[in-house]
């Protein structure tokens, strides 16, 4: 049972334009939810989080929406640039502290 | 963010020995070390959770005799793939966590091949 969907295994945008990444969860109980990015034979890095009690956060280029009555999230990038290719995934923190991952998405930001 | 190594990067190793991986955090001090592994073009799929001083709490499926990990101090957690098999060749990726839990540190991932 997949609690932490993203539909999408790949995203193709041109540089300068916006990059829209979803997710979806199943479990009302996540209280927090992450964003990572990952280069090939490299570990994840964190981006972005936002807790359950908020439904924006931005940093930079960067902002997490959260919308808990679909139990989505979407992370937005703008403007993309070629260096922000590479697999996002989103995870989201049960209570107990462990992370629950996404399958991930492949970036591909074009010059 | 904080820092988090793995060390070897890459290991090869024969049919039926054991391997050792290291994760340290650097620069703070990890109440709680998670082990990873992620197959290609998979997730990251959780094998265990270890918190300093205590036994490791191992994820359905995942066999504790088989994948050892030992936390001895705030800094060090060791996974020690034992018996190895190549089913087991995989990517092995730790985080570190600290007492806030919410956000994990990744290390940089230890790829095992068995033969």
């Amino acid at each position: 049972d997949q609690q932490v969907k993203q539909n999408s295994p790949s995203l193709s945008v041109q540089e300068g334009r916006i990059s829209i990444l979803n997710c979806d969860y199943t479990n009302s109980m996540f209280d927090y939810f992450l964003w990572y990015k990952k280069y090939p034979a490299e570990g994840p890095t964190f981006l972005i989080s936002i807790s359950s009690i908020k439904d924006k956060n931005e940093d930079g280029r960067f902002t997490v929406f959260l919308n808990k009555s679909a139990k989505h999230l979407s992370l937005h990038i703008v403007p993309s640039q070629p260096g922000d290719s590479a697999v996002y995934f989103c995870a989201a923190n049960n209570q107990g502290g462990k992370l629950i991952f996404g399958q991930g998405t492949e970036l591909s930001v074009k010059p | 963010g904080a820092v988090v190594s793995q060390h070897p990067s890459r290991v090869i190793c024969k049919s039926g020995t054991s391997v050792k991986i290291e994760c340290r955090s650097l620069d703070f001090q990890a109440t709680t070390m998670f082990w990873y592994r992620q197959f290609p073009k998979q997730s990251l799929m959780l094998m265990a959770t270890s918190n300093e001083g205590s036994k490791a709490t191992y994820e359905q499926g995942v066999e504790k005799d088989k994948f050892l990990i030992n936390h001895a101090s705030l800094t060090l957690s060791t996974l020690t793939v034992t018996s190895a098999h190549p089913e087991d060749s995989s990517f092995y990726i730790c985080s570190a966590a600290g007492t806030g839990l919410f956000e994990q540190y990744f290390g940089p991932g230890t790829r095992l091949t068995v033969t």
